[in-house]
């Protein structure tokens, strides 16, 4: 069965602090996996998406295939960063699907 | 653009009764996905609908039905409400049907009590 994994629901570090949310999956063939964003009072946004492979806001993410992992990294933390973010794999074979995991919390503090 | 448009925002409703939650995308967008979100759990796959036909559901029961009209605008309806209906319920378009660029709305609040 198709599933995100995200372990952490909560993340607490420092401003100026490096970052790195946990994604694992699993899936049989080929995933496409993203990440999204959810700031406070705000609708849920793609961050990035791992085809593109950019960096958004500071923020990378690298598809491990071996580890069937996608970790969100970010090497120095700000506090605008603070926000819930979700790691989602896309379902090929149920067109647009998106499996979502459950979410980690980032607070970076002063 | 006003983005995508979800109505109404928030919604309580008494077991047994049944809800219509109402969605318009961005301008041009044809695919139109629904998720659920329960309280500290990510967005649940409901429905996706492109080009007015059904193109995926989740896994949920008979009860959750949804359309699309000749506009791309949709409906989500749940009948028989039950107390763990309540949730956030987002609505997300796409241009295409794989969902590349899906922009989300801010949902509908639903209360069951």
């Amino acid at each position: 069965a198709q599933r995100v994994t995200q372990p952490e629901k909560l993340l607490s570090v420092f401003k100026g602090a490096p970052v790195e949310l946990k994604c694992n999956y699993s899936y049989s063939g080929s995933p496409e996996l993203f990440w999204y964003v959810q700031y406070s009072r705000q609708r849920l946004q793609l961050l990035l998406r791992h085809i593109s492979r950019e960096s958004i806001k500071g923020f990378t993410a690298d598809l491990n295939k071996g580890e069937t992992s996608f970790h969100l990294k970010k090497p120095f933390a700000q506090e605008e960063d603070s926000a819930m973010y979700y790691c989602a794999l896309r379902n090929y074979n149920q067109g647009g699907k998106l499996i979502f995991g459950q979410g980690t919390e980032l607070s970076v503090k002063p | 653009d006003a983005g995508v448009t979800q109505s109404p925002t928030h919604l309580i409703k008494t077991r047994g009764q049944q809800v219509t939650l109402r969605c318009s995308p961005i301008s041009g967008h044809k695919s139109v996905s629904w998720y659920q979100q329960v309280l500290g759990q990510g967005p649940q796959f409901i429905f996706q609908y492109y080009e007015k036909e059904e193109r995926g559901r989740g896994n949920f029961p008979d009860r959750f039905s949804a359309r699309q009209f000749p506009n791309y605008s949709s409906e989500l309806n749940v009948n028989a409400l039950l107390l763990g209906d309540s949730a956030l319920y987002l609505c997300a378009s796409s241009s295409t049907l794989t969902g590349e660029g899906y922009t989300f709305g801010s949902g509908t609040r639903l209360t069951v009590v």
